[in-house]
């Protein structure tokens, strides 16, 4: 079945040690989304990609960055994860940006220690 | 710029109706509908585009003011499984992912 997958599941992290999660989609679509969710909250967008354009929000901390090796493949790099940091990752897809549905991955649930 | 959804949060006996709204100051091009279950991801349910525009799918639908400013999800005759967290995503402008904003999220809970 076509689908997002994110690994790790579960990633535990120490403060300051730099952490990467993954994110792979079967599903060809041209626009891949990180959002980060913290309990009780709303998912909050990080980033996306259309294709190998990259599109930040402004408030995205200089912390967080990605890659987009290829269509298939998306990272989230944390280089210097702090107790804050500490969420639900979900990666999302889609066909086009705008008005076309994301298909979510399962997330990545980051504990800092 | 986040959209107010209310209300926080509603507890229904199964077979009851419920609504939830999305509101915002300024219009929106486009309202996504989503329902989170806990410790799952979000599953889209329906997407608005144009303002006046209904949309269903069996008992579940939505709708978009004429001034693209509110929108509404219907739950009719609730199940158990319509319980979750429902999210309203409003896209402010036209490029998308800079200005789209999830709302903070409807809890429902459906009681046998």
């Amino acid at each position: 079945d076509a689908m997002v997958i994110q690994n790790p599941r579960y990633q535990v992290t120490q403060f300051g040690k730099p952490v990467t999660l993954s994110c792979s989609q079967t599903l060809n679509h041209n626009v891949m989304y990180w959002y980060q969710q913290k309990s009780s909250q709303a998912p909050k967008l990080l980033f996306h990609y259309y294709d190998k354009d990259f599109n930040n929000e402004a408030d995205t901390p200089d912390n967080f960055q990605s890659r987009r090796p290829n269509t298939s493949f998306c990272f989230l790099d944390i280089r210097s994860p702090g107790l804050g940091d500490a969420a639900m990752y979900l990666c999302a897809t889609s066909i086009g940006t705008g008005r076309d549905t994301q298909y979510f991955g399962p997330g990545t649930r980051l504990t800092v220690l | 710029q986040q959209p107010v959804q209310s209300p926080q949060a509603v507890i229904l006996r199964e077979g009851e109706d419920a609504v939830i709204n999305c509101s915002s100051s300024k219009a929106l091009y486009s309202v996504h509908w989503y329902r989170q279950k806990h410790g799952e991801a979000p599953v889209f349910l329906m997407i608005l585009l144009k303002g006046g525009e209904q949309k269903g799918h069996e008992k579940i639908s939505a709708s978009f003011n004429e001034k693209k400013q509110q929108s509404s999800l219907y739950l009719t005759a609730s199940q158990l499984s319509y319980s979750g967290t429902y999210f309203c995503g409003t896209e402010f402008g036209d490029n998308y992912g800079q200005n789209f904003v999830f709302g903070p999220g409807t809890r429902l809970s459906v009681l046998p």
